[in-house]
């Protein structure tokens, strides 16, 4: 079973900048989810998709970040402008939780390789 | 504000040892907890989940849960070299979100 796919790996930008971060999730897995983690700290949920609905973007900076998945599988992540401290990785996640069918194993999130972003 | 502490380490442990990895919580709620293991430059990897109190065996792993006391460990039996990581703990609160601790960095001595 392929795993959690994301690109690029690396980006270098400066401030001001635009980016856009790709996530396919595994196959099948319902919900996906966009983490920050700085260097030194756990991941932090930006936001997390329910098939194409949005479930929680209650971290999400939203005057300057953005995300979507439209038809329920591929997602982006866009930072318009970035600033300094968007220098993290841009981990994505999925699992098979679906509403409605709460079962263990089923918030189990498996990561993707993520993408180290630096903003000079 | 809910939180998953961890102790950041290092941990430092002989070749052979057990490692004894430890994680509080504050959300009463939670009913799923889990721990990942990051390499350096890595993304995380589950390793274990545990959803009721007690011991769950995998291995050379064992995750202990006390919901009574919000306290989440994980021994890590004849610890390698190649176990030397971050270890985080994870959490579920109570609308199932995923909260992720600072992580434990351990060191397997040769």
């Amino acid at each position: 079973e392929a795993g959690v796919a994301q690109s690029p790996r690396y980006k270098i930008i400066e401030k001001r900048q635009s980016v856009a971060f790709w996530c396919n999730p595994i196959s099948g897995h319902a919900t996906l989810y966009w983490y920050q983690q700085i260097l030194g700290q756990g991941p932090k949920l930006l936001i997390q998709f329910q098939n194409n609905g949005v479930v929680d973007d209650s971290q999400l900076p939203k005057d300057r970040f953005s995300a979507e998945r439209l038809k329920g599988v591929d997602s982006t992540l866009k930072i318009q402008p970035a600033k300094l401290e968007d220098s993290a990785v841009y981990l994505c996640a999925s699992s098979p939780i679906n509403r409605g069918k709460k079962r263990q194993g089923s918030y189990e999130q498996y990561f993707g390789p993520g993408t180290r972003l630096t903003v000079t | 504000q809910k939180e998953v502490e961890q102790n950041s380490g290092p941990l430092s442990v002989p070749e052979g040892a057990i490692a004894s990895l430890n994680c509080t919580y504050s959300d009463r709620g939670s009913q799923s907890f889990f721990w990942y293991r990051q390499y350096s430059g890595k993304s995380p990897e589950l390793i274990m989940s545990i959803y009721s109190n007690g011991d769950k065996e995998d291995g050379r792993f064992t995750a202990q849960l006390n919901k009574a006391s919000q306290y989440v460990s994980l021994l890590i039996r004849d610890s390698q070299p190649s176990d030397s990581a971050t270890y985080l703990c994870a959490v579920t609160d109570s609308s199932y979100k995923l909260i992720f601790g600072s992580g434990t960095r351990l060191l397997v001595r040769p």
